[in-house]
């Protein structure tokens, strides 16, 4: 089975801090994403990779930034958390047949 | 551009009634169409999956056939239980799109039994 294990279930930050959101996969998977959901506004994808050290803005790519050191690991950055980037963040890499695998996500508050 | 479309909920259900969530798409080219499940405090999983026009996807009872004519990609279940209760995502995702998905609103279901 594909594994894609976000690092921090829950996490409360306060405004300005600089965030780390880490994902790993365990399945040698070249495409790997982040998305944001927010209730009502569904999943909105803010980075993906497409190998290592490639990276390529998704629809909503201000406020964050992201690394890709490692083909495993995708990290998403806050470089200064706002109250609006209060969310659930989900990871996801992308299997043969086309279809995403997902973290169990990670809920940030950003007070 | 590309989006999805799915009717709002929550859907409130009894055990065993019959579920449709309907999906409607706008794409440029060909695309796959997915639907993922997401259960309370956890990630997406996917649930079922078309790749061509009149592909019907299956899984777990549940059902979802690609129509191109219409656009559209509705999700049915015949007999929904309880353990059915979760938020439910249409996506698509297009060829040479780097496998991103468009994802739509989500829709709530609640079954009581």
């Amino acid at each position: 089975d594909v594994k894609v294990t976000q690092s921090s279930r829950y996490l409360v930050k306060r405004t300005g801090e600089k965030v780390f959101l880490e994902c790993v996969q365990d399945m040698d998977h070249e495409n790997m994403f982040w998305y944001r959901q927010d209730p009502g506004l569904g999943l909105r994808l803010i980075y993906f990779s497409y190998d290592v050290k490639m990276k390529e803005k998704g629809d909503i790519p201000e406020g964050y930034s992201v690394s890709r050191e490692k083909k495993e690991r995708f990290s998403l950055i806050l470089e200064s958390a706002s109250t609006n980037q209060t969310s659930m963040y989900l990871c996801a890499t992308r299997g043969g047949s086309g279809e995403l695998f997902f973290g169990e996500g990670s809920r940030l508050t950003v007070l | 551009g590309n989006s999805v479309t799915q009717m709002e909920g929550p859907v409130t259900l009894s055990e065993e009634a019959f579920l449709t969530i309907n999906c409607t798409y706008t794409a440029t080219g060909y695309p796959s169409l997915f639907w993922y499940v997401q259960y309370p405090g956890e990630g997406l999983q996917l649930l079922l999956k078309a790749t061509k026009a009149d592909d019907k996807g299956s899984n777990k009872g549940f059902e979802a056939t690609y129509r191109k004519e219409t656009t559209s990609f509705h999700l049915e279940k015949g007999s929904v239980q309880v353990s059915d209760s979760a938020v439910y995502f249409c996506a698509l995702s297009v060829t040479d799109s780097w496998g991103k998905l468009q994802f739509g609103a989500g829709t709530q279901v609640v079954v009581t039994p």
